[in-house]
């Protein structure tokens, strides 16, 4: 069973439109939930973090925490073609300080 | 500044040869991580090192791998009789300490093995 679980995609999203990411985790010690963005041939960069239940918000991103259903998300507001990409969420659990486990990632396609 | 940077940018081997993989990472960044992600994947974490050692090589797959950063600065990734299935990019991470949230990521190394 993975451990982070992420749909593959792709998420055909209207230029303008909000696109919404969702992440499930099953590892109930996680404590630190992360979001990248990864395009193509290129590196993994990172979004934002979050920690706590409820939301973050950071300019047109919003990341969502509800540990109780072991679920994450990313809400991207205002979709910019910019923004087709590979989402990765990462988990960092508290028996490793460094190790993130990734899941596979969801691509986003934003259509003008 | 700098970024993580990572030589070869590609690596095309032949099937049993040795091969070995160079991170810089961020000047100042005490910890330093390897993930490899094959396509269509996530990267996969292999090992961390906060300073000179390795504080967790439980991501390592089998005894072919070996990192090693003696100097507490730029680690070497060391795959030995390599396989066509250690064909991937190879990614290298680095953070301010281990328990930094942000890990910046380098460019990676494309590794084919033929």
């Amino acid at each position: 069973q993975k451990e982070v679980e992420q749909n593959s995609g792709p998420l055909s999203v209207p230029e303008g439109a909000i696109a919404s990411l969702n992440c499930t985790y099953s590892d109930r010690g996680s404590q630190s939930f992360f979001w990248y963005r990864q395009y193509s041939g290129k590196s993994p960069e990172l979004i934002m973090f979050i920690y706590s239940n409820g939301d973050k918000e950071d300019g047109r991103f919003t990341a969502q925490l509800n540990k109780a259903s072991q679920y994450v998300s990313l809400l991207i507001r205002d979709s910019q073609p910019s923004d087709s990409a590979t989402y990765l969420c990462a988990v960092k659990n508290t028996d490793s300080w460094g190790k993130l486990q990734f899941g596979a990632g969801t691509q986003v396609v934003v259509t003008p | 500044g700098a970024g993580v940077s990572q030589t070869p940018s590609n690596k095309v081997t032949e099937k049993g040869k040795y091969v070995e993989l160079r991170c810089d990472p961020i000047s100042g960044h005490t910890a330093l991580y390897w993930y490899r992600q094959s396509l269509g994947q996530g990267p996969e974490f292999l090992i961390y090192f906060q300073g000179t050692g390795a504080a967790d090589d439980s991501g390592l797959p089998n005894d072919r791998f070996f990192a090693v950063r003696p100097e507490g600065s730029v680690s070497t990734l060391k795959i030995q009789r390599t396989e066509r299935g250690d064909s991937a990019v190879y990614l290298c991470a680095s953070s301010l300490d281990s328990g930094g949230k942000t890990q910046y990521f380098g460019p990676g190394t494309r590794l084919l093995v033929l």
